[in-house]
């Protein structure tokens, strides 16, 4: 099984600054015939359910806001939240599909404001 | 719009079953695969099951396999979670989940709100 880490567990970060967060999976989840990076972010907020971000490591989902991007290839990805709002306030995980069953997922990055 | 409304949580003793539903609507039912996917009460996100569009293909995670069931019918539009033999570690959110695939899992485009399982004696 893919195992998917994920640094920090929480931050703090200032209203209007940049929020980074890390996830790394155990082995590459860079497909290469198609030069695909089958990982997936989600925000989840308090008391509501998982919400899709980011598909095939970059791609933001229909209406997500563009201070949200996702980068990174093969086992090192990162989410940047460019410009930190209040609304922005949540658990974020990412998700990777590369090796499937099972679905795997990061243990989530708390972030809050400073 | 689509919409997934998880059903028939609740308490069970250990060693009990509960069968959990999900009514979607919205998208075409059956050419998306469907999944499980659980949350204990302050943790991290758990994959519990999948099951293709068409319902012939099933796959579950180590913690669940045996003991729960995933099943659909695309005539009514709804995925099934049958749960048996439940442990105190099921008490959980269950969410239903659309795939963006068929058949091949990819990611979770749409969740429901979630139905908790509590497995207290």
């Amino acid at each position: 099984d893919i195992v998917m880490t994920q640094s920090p567990d929480s931050l703090a970060v200032s209203l209007g600054e940049r929020a980074t967060i890390n996830c790394k999976s155990s082995q590459s989840v860079l497909y290469s015939s198609n030069n695909k990076n089958y990982l997936a972010w989600y925000q989840q907020k308090p008391g509501q359910p998982p919400k899709l971000l980011i598909y095939w490591a970059s791609t933001r989902e229909s209406g997500v806001p563009d201070r949200f991007s996702g980068s990174g290839s093969g086992t090192d990805f990162t989410l940047t939240i460019s410009s930190l709002q209040a609304e922005d306030v949540a658990v974020y995980y990412c998700q990777q599909y590369y090796s499937t069953p099972p679905i795997t997922f990061g243990p989530g990055t708390k972030v809050d404001i400073k | 719009e689509v919409q997934l409304v998880e059903s028939g949580g609740g308490v069970v003793q250990p060693g009990g079953s509960l069968r959990l539903s999900c009514a979607a609507s919205g998208f075409t039912f059956d050419d998306y695969a469907m999944h499980w996917v659980r949350q204990a009460p302050g943790k991290g996100l758990e994959w519990v099951s999948l099951i293709s569009g068409d319902g012939g293909s099933t796959y579950y995670a180590d913690s669940v396999k045996g003991r729960f069931t995933i099943s659909r019918d695309n005539s009514k539009n709804s995925l099934y979670l049958q749960m048996n033999s439940l442990r105190t570690e099921d008490t959980a959110l269950y969410y239903c989940a659309k795939d963006r695939s068929t058949v091949t899992p990819l990611w979770f485009d749409y969740w429901g709100q979630g139905t908790l399982v509590t497995v207290s004696s």
